[in-house]
């Protein structure tokens, strides 16, 4: 079966810090993956989404950015975080060998990230 | 870009059907309706999708209207762990990126 881990859970940073969020799917090989971020009470906005290593599409410009060194991992990363830069994090992924549907989107449990 | 609408809140008796409505009037013909639930603090869960048949699993039933313009889930036994936001969303474009919009609360109550 596939699955889906993010860490940390939880992250608290000081403004100006730096960030780095991982994301790894087991499970499963060549899979799509995204980055969304749910701020607080709002609905889920799509960030980033991967076809494959090295290759990242951006939806919305921000003060963060994605990578996929390997086919299963995913990073979402920033130089200096911001106050709005704060919520929570969401990492999925879909599609892969595995004879699942290629267009559901499975999600992993999310990193909350506060940022003071 | 949700291009759904949905209410913002919803009430049903533990134990009755609860019947979630979605508008998108503006689907194309080879989009898919998605439904995801998210219970506070934890990740979306996938519930269902479909094209424009009925469909039914373990945990939901999908009814799409004719014209697809829109659908509504049914959980046909509400418990109090179904209390959750529930999200309607369209696929847009040959990519699979889902847009979601704000959902509809699902209050369960005992």
């Amino acid at each position: 079966s596939q699955t889906i881990h993010q860490w940390p859970a939880t992250l608290v940073q000081p403004v100006g810090s730096p960030l780095s969020l991982e994301c790894t799917v087991e499970g499963t090989s060549n899979p799509n993956l995204y980055w969304y971020r749910q701020a607080a009470g709002r609905g889920l906005q799509l960030l980033f989404y991967s076809v494959g290593i090295g290759q990242i599409s951006s939806e919305v410009p921000q003060n963060l950015s994605a990578s996929r060194p390997q086919d299963r991992q995913f990073i979402l990363s920033s130089k200096k975080l911001l106050l709005s830069d704060s919520g929570f994090y969401l990492c999925a992924w879909s599609g892969g060998k595995t004879g699942l549907s290629t267009d559901t989107q499975y999600f992993g449990p999310g990193t909350r990230l506060t940022v003071l | 870009d949700a291009k759904t609408t949905q209410p913002t809140s919803m009430d049903c008796a533990e134990g009755r059907a609860a019947n979630l409505p979605c508008n998108h009037s503006t689907i194309s013909g080879n989009e898919y309706v998605y439904w995801y639930r998210q219970i506070h603090s934890q990740g979306p869960q996938y519930i269902i999708h479909g094209l424009k048949n009925n469909e039914t699993n373990e945990m939901a039933s999908l009814i799409i209207t004719e014209d697809r313009k829109s659908s509504t889930l049914i959980l046909p036994h509400a418990t109090l762990r179904d209390t959750a936001v529930y999200y309607c969303i369209v696929r847009v474009g040959n990519f699979n990126k889902f847009y979601f919009g704000s959902g509809t609360k699902l209050n369960v109550k005992p």
